[in-house]
């Protein structure tokens, strides 16, 4: 089965500009979060959906990050306009139900604005 | 609050060592999880084990093994027969009660060297 999947993979961007950053999460999963990594805070949720309604956007930084779930096997993050201090590692996870099973991550997508 | 502590920033073990990796938790909740997951080199996130606060029973996988105290409130994590594959960092994870996001440690980088 295929696990989460993200794109792009990697991402340089300059300041200013709009950062769009995709997530399919598992077949069945009812549960979808973002976290970002960063040396300085290490892992933290941003954001997390249940069945494509976001239900805890209290980590999301500032108003320059959306995060939409149009449908069950899509969802995105926006960071418009973008800053350096964004640079990081953004991982999308997905689980069959919040709280009640385990988090799979997907491979991460590196960002770098210049 | 929820708090995960690593408190081992570094490890460096020859291949074949036997490694323990420490996680200290702090949690109100009655009910709660804990997680390890693996961040090898490539950056993917891992899922290793999730153990509920009602099972403290010590789980083998393999070279894995997992010793969950809550009186001490830890769960820390062996590696037997450390092998230069197992070099990564190792996140130590806390999910509790309503509050559906994980709690992360700040990791153990483990070094295997050959």
């Amino acid at each position: 089965d295929a696990g989460v999947i993200q794109s792009p993979r990697h991402e340089v961007t300059e300041m200013g500009q709009e950062v769009t950053l995709r997530c399919k999460p598992i077949s069945g999963h009812n549960s979808l979060f973002w976290y970002r990594q960063t040396m300085m805070r290490g892992l933290e949720l941003l954001i997390y959906f249940n069945n494509n309604v976001p239900i805890d956007d209290s980590g999301m930084p500032e108003d320059r990050f959306s995060a939409k779930m149009p449908n069950a096997s899509f969802s995105t993050l926006k960071i418009q306009p973008s800053e350096p201090r964004d640079s990081a590692v953004y991982f999308c996870a997905s689980s069959e139900l919040a709280g009640e099973s385990t988090q799979y991550f997907g491979p991460g997508t590196r960002l770098t604005v210049l | 609050a929820q708090k995960v502590t690593q408190a081992q920033t570094e490890i460096s073990v020859v291949e074949k060592e036997d490694v323990t990796l420490d996680c200290v938790y702090e949690t109100r909740d009655t009910t709660y999880y804990l997680f390890w997951y693996k961040q090898p080199p490539s950056g993917e996130l891992v899922f290793l084990i999730r153990r509920n606060s009602f099972d403290e029973q010590n789980e083998i996988s393999g070279r894995y093994s997992w010793n969950f105290q809550k009186s001490t409130s830890s769960f820390n994590f062996t590696i037997t027969a450390s092998q230069v594959v197992d070099s990564a960092v190792y996140f130590c994870a806390l999910e509790g009660g309503s509050n559906y996001k994980l709690t992360f440690g700040k990791g153990t980088l483990l070094t295997v060297n050959p």
